[in-house]
């Protein structure tokens, strides 16, 4: 089945240390997203990518980076990570074709930073 | 930017009750609403959508409906079972700031059988 797949499921690192995470899927979309899932504060968007050329900021992108690598794959990066960074993130993707705002989600990345 | 409410935050009926969770959105331009359920260690997953041209779809025991002009909507499930048990979000698109989707902050909904 075509899907969205994320790597690491789970992470814990340190403060200050560099960590990316990684988003792949066959479902042939080329819209990607990054977000990042709080307790009490739902799912807020990172980063998102409309196609390999085209790269956004959402609504929290300081302290992140991003790199569309293929149309299949979308990296999020903290290049120094801190525990406020500690969250749940989700990969999600849409297809600008037929079925144009439906977004798919990853699994999810469980990161904690100590 | 667009700001999107949703109450309750927790919700609690009977099997076979209904559940209703509002949620407004402050940008007028806004013109799509999915609805997303997450079970608890799963992704959240679309369950319905409306467009800003619908005021209502219903599909089996799951409807929203679209007040444009009071700038909310709702979600409304009937004849709940213990398999609705999950947390809801509701969304917004808002085509001026890049096609961005905001959601709101998540309703636990629980069944008790």
């Amino acid at each position: 089945d075509a899907d969205v797949t994320q790597t690491p499921r789970n992470r814990i690192t340190k403060t200050g240390k560099r960590i990316m995470l990684e988003c792949s899927q066959t479902k042939g979309h080329d819209r990607m997203y990054w977000y990042r899932q709080d307790p009490g504060l739902g799912l807020r968007l990172i980063y998102y990518s409309f196609d390999v050329k085209d790269i956004n900021k959402g609504e929290i992108s300081d302290g992140y980076s991003v790199s569309r690598q293929a149309q299949a794959k979308f990296s999020l990066s903290l290049e120094s990570a801190i525990p406020n960074q500690t969250a749940l993130y989700f990969c999600a993707t849409s297809d600008s074709g037929r079925a144009a705002y439906e977004q798919y989600f990853g699994p999810g990345t469980r990161l904690t930073v100590t | 930017g667009e700001n999107v409410e949703q109450h309750p935050s927790t919700l609690s009926v009977q099997e076979g009750d209904s559940a209703v969770i509002k949620c407004t959105y402050s940008d007028s331009a806004s013109n799509y609403f999915p609805w997303y359920k997450q079970e608890l260690g799963k992704r959240p997953q679309l369950i319905i959508d409306i467009r800003s041209n619908v005021g209502e779809k219903k599909d089996q025991r799951i409807a929203v409906t679209l007040n444009k002009t009071a700038k909310h909507f709702s979600l409304h499930i009937t004849e709940t079972q213990p398999e609705d048990s999950a947390v809801y979000f509701c969304a917004s698109l808002t085509p001026f700031t890049g096609n961005q989707f905001y959601f709101g902050t998540g309703t636990s909904l629980t069944v008790i059988p």
